[in-house]
């Protein structure tokens, strides 16, 4: 069974732009959620869905946004760019929720922000 | 709102030794999970081990252990018979109800040869 794909595995931007990052979890699982991954903040949780809803947010301004799909695949969007947003995105999908079941991880996506 | 902490942010073990990764955590939440995940330098989050709370008896899996003490609120992770290939950082994360994982600043393995 495939993992949890995530695509672009590279992107450069500028800031005041916006970019949107995918996610494809394994085939099955309905519950997505999203990370950001700083040398200075650690990883902190951004969102989670699941059944095409938003169930859970952290604490990141509202410039962050998702989306889930019907087919479970979900999309996170990030508008007018700051340098601070440069991290590796961390997506992970889970069978039903993650409550119960484990968290599998994608390969990321490295954004950086010039 | 809980926290988890890794008091080490570097370790080294000789290959074939044993080594153990130390991390707290804090909640008043009474049914949670524990986690230890690893990353390779390629970046791939990868699942080491998971304890439920409410399950007295540690997890184990092949050469890695968990020792859970719940009301130390202590989850370290023993990796036995260290292979070159366990060089990674680690990180411990805890989910209680938000559904959310809470993760530690990572530890950093390096496996001597």
């Amino acid at each position: 069974k495939a993992g949890v794909t995530q695509t672009p595995r590279y992107l450069i931007k500028t800031r005041g732009q916006q970019v949107t990052l995918s996610c494809s979890p394994i085939s099955g699982h309905r519950s997505v959620s999203w990370y950001q991954q700083t040398p200075g903040q650690g990883l902190q949780f951004l969102f989670e869905y699941f059944s095409e809803t938003q169930r859970n947010k952290g604490n990141f301004p509202g410039r962050f946004s998702g989306r889930q799909f019907s087919n479970s695949r979900s999309e996170m969007n990030v508008s007018t760019l700051e340098l601070g947003d440069s991290a590796l995105y961390l997506c992970a999908s889970s069978l039903v929720q993650p409550s119960t079941d484990t968290q599998y991880f994608g390969p990321g996506t490295r954004l950086t922000v010039l | 709102a809980q926290t988890v902490t890794q008091s080490q942010p570097e370790m080294s073990v000789q290959e074939a030794e044993t080594v153990t990764l130390s991390c707290t955590y804090d909640t008043s939440e009474s049914d949670y999970y524990l986690f230890w995940y690893k990353q390779p330098p390629s970046r791939q989050m990868i699942l080491v081990i998971r304890q439920e709370a409410y399950k007295q008896q540690n997890a184990t899996e092949n050469r890695f252990s968990v020792n859970f003490q719940k009301a130390a609120k202590s989850f370290s992770l023993k990796i036995s018979d260290s292979q070159l290939g366990d060089a990674a950082m680690y990180f411990c994360a805890y989910r209680g109800y938000g559904n959310k994982l809470v993760f530690g600043t990572g530890t950093i393995l390096r496996v001597k040869s």
